[in-house]
């Protein structure tokens, strides 16, 4: 069953904007991942927070983590019109030995 | 490091033939491989569990007699679709995990098939 559920499912802005995706789940997870994906292309992993962090970084994105209301945010700063793309959250349960349990993602188009 | 490639990237076939796809992790060792469907405009959704020497585990709705799944090696990993439909036609993509070290799944590229 589909643990996550992004929202909003598309999201069109101008470049150099930020960028707001945020992923909410069902069940206890041990952590949450972001990846990109390119129209028709593989899965880049971006970031992976565990669930007893409660914010991380990475160059021009910024992961938070809400156990509590399992909900995540992915926000992307000062948006490139490289950045259109499909993003993903995914999670997980086990300690690796379980595969991920993706959302159903948000389009991002990034206006030149 | 922590490559994963399939192979092939994309294949026709015609329906009832069966189709091989393989993925191999490049420059580590694999206890564990991960099957997932991505059918277009969809998210991805995991097919099986692959485990070194043993027997795939199946997500449920998944038909294992359909997709065989064998993983010889630490390092390769085959899923077959058998007597494949149209309906069969979607993006597989393959993940790999380091012995080991927990987390992280490495992806790769895809596979796109489609059923005449």
């Amino acid at each position: 069953s589909q643990q996550g559920e992004e929202d909003p499912q598309a999201l069109s802005i101008q470049e150099g904007e930020n960028a707001t995706m945020n992923c909410s789940y069902k069940t206890s997870i041990n952590n949450l991942q972001w990846y990109r994906q390119n129209s028709g292309r593989g899965l880049v992993h971006l970031i992976l927070i565990r669930s007893n962090e409660r914010e991380k970084h990475s160059g021009r994105l910024r992961v938070t983590l809400d156990t509590s209301k399992k909900s995540s945010s992915l926000l992307i700063t000062a948006s490139r019109a490289a950045d259109t793309a499909s993003y993903f959250c995914a999670t997980e349960i086990g300690g690796g030995a379980d595969g991920l349990t993706f959302g159903k993602g948000t389009h991002l188009i990034i206006q030149p | 490091g922590a490559v994963v490639s399939q192979h092939p990237s994309w294949v026709i076939c015609k329906s009832g033939t069966s189709v091989k796809i393989e993925c191999r992790s490049l420059d580590f060792q694999a206890t564990t491989m991960f099957w997932y469907r991505q059918f277009p405009k969809q998210s991805l959704m995991l097919m099986a569990t692959s485990n070194e020497g043993s027997k795939a585990t199946y997500e449920q709705g998944v038909e294992k007699d359909k997709f065989l799944i064998n993983h010889a090696s630490l390092t390769l990993s085959t899923l077959t679709v058998t007597s494949a439909h149209p309906e069969d036609s979607s993006f597989y993509i393959c993940s790999a995990g380091l012995a080991g070290v927990g987390e992280t799944q490495y992806f790769g590229p895809g596979t796109r098939l489609l059923v005449l």
